[in-house]
């Protein structure tokens, strides 16, 4: 079955810094990506999705990137502020599936 | 609107045990997905509801079980407590407009269950 791979599993960044997050997907039909952010005891919310007919998103200092011959898709965050301090959990699923396929989160811990 | 709400928040119970969880989807919503979060894990899927019909179940025994109501509100239930049980069990739902899931999910803040 699909499966999500998400690295690095702790990222820790200098404030104003920019942060990468890398997810892998195993099934090619996959076509829809989120990415959904958790602070420490909260609930997940979304901040970016991508869907495959589309290389690259942007809001704000988020962005997301899709390589389909690779199968991977990135979060990018740009000067990053205290606030980014979260986990993150990328996602995958493909049509009619009706399930989304998680990474197992990163937890991004901004250095001021 | 409202949110997506949950009760309870917290619950004990012992091994043996059974227990429901409540999940009130955002008014017009009609997917329900479920989920279960350990410390220091991610999101393990447990099913999805739409309409009535479960589309999708996670790998998870049978002692784990949910409904859908009319109305989108949505159960689960778990029989047989074990202490692996012990997790932040949370529920997503999203609108359904698509028929897929590929919509933002809005979660829920979640049942936090204790086993002991």
């Amino acid at each position: 079955g699909e499966n999500v791979e998400q690295h690095p599993s702790t990222l820790s960044v200098q404030e104003g810094d920019s942060a990468v997050i890398k997810c892998t997907y195993s099934d090619s039909a996959s076509n829809y990506f989120p990415w959904y952010k958790q602070e420490l005891g909260k609930r997940p919310q979304l901040i970016i999705d991508i869907r495959s007919n589309v290389g690259e998103k942007k809001d704000q200092r988020i962005a997301v990137t899709l390589n389909k011959t690779a199968k991977h898709f990135s979060l990018h965050i740009t000067e990053t502020q205290p606030e980014d301090s979260a986990v993150y959990f990328c996602a995958a699923s493909k049509d009619s599936n009706y399930q989304l396929i998680w990474g197992a989160g990163t937890k991004l811990i901004i250095k001021p | 609107k409202a949110g997506v709400t949950q009760t309870p928040r917290y619950l004990i119970k012992t091994r043996g045990q059974q227990v429901t969880l409540s999940c009130s989807p955002i008014s017009g919503h009609r997917s329900v997905s479920w989920y279960q979060q350990t410390p220091g894990q991610g999101l393990q899927f447990l099913f999805e509801y739409f309409s009535e019909t479960q589309r999708n179940k996670g790998n998870f025994p049978g002692r784990f079980s949910g409904r859908q109501f009319s109305n989108s509100r949505s159960e689960m239930n778990v029989s047989t407590l074990e202490l692996g049980d012990s997790a932040l069990y949370l529920c997503a739902s999203s609108l359904g407009a698509s028929g897929t899931v590929q919509e933002t999910q809005y979660f829920g803040p979640g049942t936090r269950l204790l086993v002991l």
